[in-house]
């Protein structure tokens, strides 16, 4: 069965560490792969995208995430985190032209 | 703004009520995709449009749950005698299928709370 599990409900970091949410995701193919962010009342905002090529991917805000055919794992890191970095991250798979299967999410809290 | 627009963002309602969500995608995407998030989930997907034609609908549609595109543009999410466990978030979404690759642009969302 497809599935996309991402471990961790809750993440708490200082402001100025650095951050890692983990993804791992069942397909019987390797999917396009996705990172999404949601603050608090709003929509997804796309953080970045992996299809094919280089296995780590830049996005926006500073973030990154590398994919891991082997250990079938799309993690997303960034080096320092920012307060205004605090929201819930979804990590998303999906076939070309099909509907995403999103994780349950991962809410992060920046302390100071 | 040329992104995805949902109306309205927010609605109450009371149980056996009937309601109807708007979403108007961003222009030139002929694909349009419903979800699903309640708290503390992620968006499950309902179904999706590619132009008018309804191309796949989620377990998740029950028979009181019906979508349109009669265009090929904006689509209409009705949710007929509404219950208290429709209570959540109506997410739209949007692509293009000359694009090779599955991105999918999320609108604001409409909430949905049956008192």
């Amino acid at each position: 069965a497809q599935s996309v599990t991402q471990p961790d409900i809750h993440i708490t970091v200082s402001e100025g560490a650095s951050l890692e949410l983990r993804c791992n995701y069942s397909y019987g193919a390797t999917p396009y792969l996705f990172w999404y962010v949601q603050s608090p009342g709003q929509g997804l905002q796309l953080l970045l995208k992996y299809f094919s090529g280089d296995t780590l991917v830049q996005g926006i805000k500073g973030f990154e995430a590398e994919f891991k055919r082997s250990q079938s794992s799309f993690n997303l890191r960034k080096p320092s985190v920012h307060w205004s970095d605090a929201a819930e991250y979804f990590c998303a798979v999906g076939l070309p032209g099909y509907a995403l299967n999103f994780g349950k999410g991962t809410s992060l809290l920046v302390t100071p | 703004d040329t992104g995805v627009s949902q109306n309205p963002r927010h609605k109450i309602t009371k149980r056996g009520q009937n309601v109807t969500f708007r979403c108007d995608p961003i222009s030139e995407h002929n694909r349009l995709y419903w979800y699903r998030q309640t708290l503390g989930q992620g968006p499950e997907f309902l179904t999706y449009f590619q132009n008018e034609a309804q191309l796949e609908k989620s377990r998740l549609l029950s028979d009181r749950f019906s979508a349109e595109r009669p265009k090929g543009s904006f689509s209409t999410l009705e949710i007929q005698r509404t219950e208290q466990g429709d209570s959540a978030m109506y997410l739209c979404a949007s692509s293009h299928t000359s694009a090779n690759y599955n991105e999918q642009f999320f609108g604001p969302g409409t909430r949905l709370t049956v008192l």
